[in-house]
């Protein structure tokens, strides 16, 4: 069974530039969570779908952060513009059912 | 938010001897997990245990879980170079199925 993907791993931007980020579930789970990892720190959750429905996006940063999932599967995850306090690993998670998440390897964003 | 609380925050032992992390958390759940990062990795499942349940052994690990306290702790028997990594618990007290995360405990193992 295939993992959950990420793209891309590492990516590097100048601050008040845009980005985007990819995730691809693990097939038929229907929650996906993006978390952000400050170095250091436990994962902090930014948003949860339900397939294609927001579950929770209270810790978003809605003024510059944007997520999708329009189809239920994939998910893009955007930053726009990016600061310097973005700086962090963002993984992607997935479930099926039961409580346990399944991770992507995540990716490395530096804002310089 | 952050809920639960990892302890020690780095810990440094010799191939061999046992490694011991505490968690501690502020609020009721439904289960607790702990999960193992490797450097520039995601985050691997490694065993959960349910609120109901007072210990947990998965191969070389065991995990106890003292509600009456809110803590619990990991222990890696026998550790090897491989175990190197960071060790994070995560709680389960929500309708939603979300994970509140510890800061993690960072574990290295010296050959």
């Amino acid at each position: 069974e295939a993992g959950v993907a990420q793209s891309p791993r590492y990516k590097i931007i100048e601050k008040r530039q845009s980005v985007a980020f990819w995730c691809n579930p693990i097939s038929g789970h229907a929650t996906l969570y993006w978390y952000q990892q400050i170095l250091g720190q436990g994962p902090k959750l930014l948003i949860q779908f339900q397939n294609n429905g927001v579950v929770d996006d209270s810790q978003l940063p809605k003024d510059r952060f944007s997520a999708e999932r329009l189809k239920g599967v994939d998910s893009t995850l955007k930053i726009q513009p990016a600061k310097l306090e973005d700086s962090a690993v963002y993984l992607c998670a997935s479930r099926e059912a039961g409580t346990i998440q399944y991770f992507g390897a995540g990716t490395r964003l530096s804002v310089l | 938010s952050q809920q639960g609380e990892e302890d020690p925050q780095a810990l440094s032992i010799q191939e061999g001897e046992n490694a011991t992390m505490n968690c501690s958390y502020k609020t009721s759940i439904n289960n607790l997990q702990w999960y193992r990062q490797n450097s520039g990795r995601g985050l691997v499942h490694l065993i959960l245990i349910r609120s109901n349940e007072r210990e947990k052994h998965s191969g070389r690990l065991r995990v106890t879980l003292d509600t009456s306290k809110k803590s619990s702790s990991l222990l890696i028997t026998a550790s090897r170079a491989a175990d190197t990594a960071s060790y994070f618990c995560a709680t389960d007290g929500d309708s939603n199925y979300q994970l509140i995360w510890g800061a993690g405990t960072k574990l290295i193992i010296k050959p």
